[in-house]
């Protein structure tokens, strides 16, 4: 079984509604993925954090995607104003360092925006 | 932007038949490369791992890289239907670069 935990499982939202996701990295593991995988299993990556810091995120998480990792706290991925093109699956994977380590993923959340 | 190509798309093979899925990075700068098996409605999870020229063996499962090309493939033996996954391979030049994934193929071992 996953030890990263992500949650909820499935989200629902019409469009232009906020879409909030959580993720517990495995215990450990300080460096923290978002991947949006799409119906055709395209994966995009989206943002990750060490810690609570921000290491590489793309053009379009800065736009309408938030993300963060607080210290004591699950790490969260929000979309401001979710959009049709935003259904997906959202992974959430933890590893001990970033690219040269292999990554443990979660159950993910199955955004659909209606 | 790194691109991570994978063949074929889709591949059936019979119960106890081999399997070999191909992938090729397009950055030089690649060091690592996985193959991640998702099975429909799961999450991925690492299969194996390989850093180095030359070939992995775990059981049924055979991986090879050649670096002078940044081409892996992974080798299934005796195949069984519950390998009817999505294979991912991802590569990283390491460091802080995040894994980039391939499109995946997807396999089915028919009984």
């Amino acid at each position: 079984n996953s030890k990263v935990i992500q949650t909820p499982r499935y989200l629902v939202k019409g469009q232009g509604q906020k879409a909030k996701m959580r993720c517990i990295p495995e215990k450990g593991h300080p460096v923290v993925f978002w991947y949006q995988q799409n119906k055709n299993n395209e994966f995009k990556f989206l943002i990750n954090f060490q810690n609570q810091e921000v290491l590489q995120q793309i053009d379009m998480t800065e736009k309408r995607f938030s993300a963060e990792c607080p210290s004591n706290s699950p790490c969260s991925l929000e979309i401001q104003s979710s959009e049709a093109g935003d259904s997906a699956l959202y992974l959430c994977a933890s590893s001990l360092l970033g690219g040269a380590e292999t990554l443990y993923f979660g159950s993910g959340t199955r955004l659909t925006v209606l | 932007q790194q691109k991570v190509q994978q063949s074929p798309e889709s591949l059936i093979v019979p119960e106890g038949g081999m399997a070999s899925l191909n992938c090729t990075s397009s950055d030089r700068n690649v060091d690592y490369f996985w193959w991640y098996r998702q099975h429909s409605g799961k999450s991925p999870k690492m299969l194996m791992s390989i850093f180095s020229n030359g070939e992995k063996e775990e059981g049924r499962f055979t991986v090879h890289l050649n670096k002078a090309s940044l081409h892996t493939s992974l080798h299934i033996r005796d195949s069984q239907p519950s390998d009817s996954a999505l294979y991912l391979c991802a590569a990283s030049p390491g460091g802080n670069y995040k894994p980039t994934f391939g499109k995946g193929t997807s396999l089915v071992v028919h009984p």
